[in-house]
């Protein structure tokens, strides 16, 4: 069972450069999450969406990008690295969490802007 | 906006019990879930409450009072395993739980 996979697991980027974070779930949920992490910190809500071609701002999402185009994908656009960006990078889905359904998160990817 | 609060560390011994307390603010809400994130790893799911009262699920119990604003994650029978944090997460201000608001944690750690 593959779940949440997150690729890649570790990058180093040069200050000004861009790229994508890939995020890729098998369990048919509609809603995906990005969040970052931060050393000794809580989870912080960068994108989300509910449905493919439906996305939507959480609580950090300046600097980033994201697109749903199918219900399988969600990937994260870094345009323009900046050493504030360095953290841990997670990605997780769901079913509705209305109805008390847990978030599946992938392994994270690590992500230091130099 | 959402507030979400957790104490920043705990201590507590191999076989005790620990209880981790967690504070909200929300209107409308929607319930309150608790994921442990083990070092280095990702967060997993532990338990849900929508509804008062306590739900148990073998060593770990978590307790909810929504007129207060106040959840608990009951560990009993600490074993070394459990050394982890433990995330408090509920529904943004307004209680739409398309979205979750993470506490930042609160570290665990379990000594013999």
């Amino acid at each position: 069972n593959a779940g949440v996979t997150q690729t890649p697991k570790f990058r180093i980027l040069k200050i000004g450069q861009s790229m994508t974070l890939q995020c890729a779930q098998d369990m048919n949920h509609n809603y995906m999450y990005w969040y970052r992490q931060d050393p000794g910190m809580g989870l912080k809500l960068i994108y989300y969406s509910v449905g493919a071609g439906i996305t939507d701002k959480g609580e950090v999402p300046n600097g980033y990008n994201v697109s749903r185009s199918t219900t399988e994908d969600f990937p994260l656009r870094l345009e323009l690295a900046a050493p504030s960006q360095t953290s841990v990078y997670f990605c997780a889905s769901s079913y509705p969490p209305r109805a008390g359904q847990p978030q599946h998160f992938g392994d994270g990817t690590r992500l230091s802007i130099l | 906006g959402q507030n979400i609060d957790q104490p920043t560390e705990m201590t507590a011994t191999e076989g005790a019990i620990v209880q981790i307390n967690c504070t909200y603010q929300t209107s409308g809400f929607n319930g309150l879930f608790w994921y442990q994130q083990h070092a280095g790893e990702a967060p997993t799911f532990l338990s849900y409450n929508v509804l008062d009262g306590l739900e148990e699920k073998g060593r770990f119990s978590s307790f909810l009072s929504r007129s207060k604003g106040y959840s608990y994650l009951l560990l009993k029978e600490l074993q070394m395993k459990d050394s982890a944090s433990y995330l408090c997460a509920g529904p943004t201000y307004g209680g739409a739980t398309n979205k979750l608001i993470f506490g930042t944690g609160t570290l665990l750690a379990v000594q013999p």
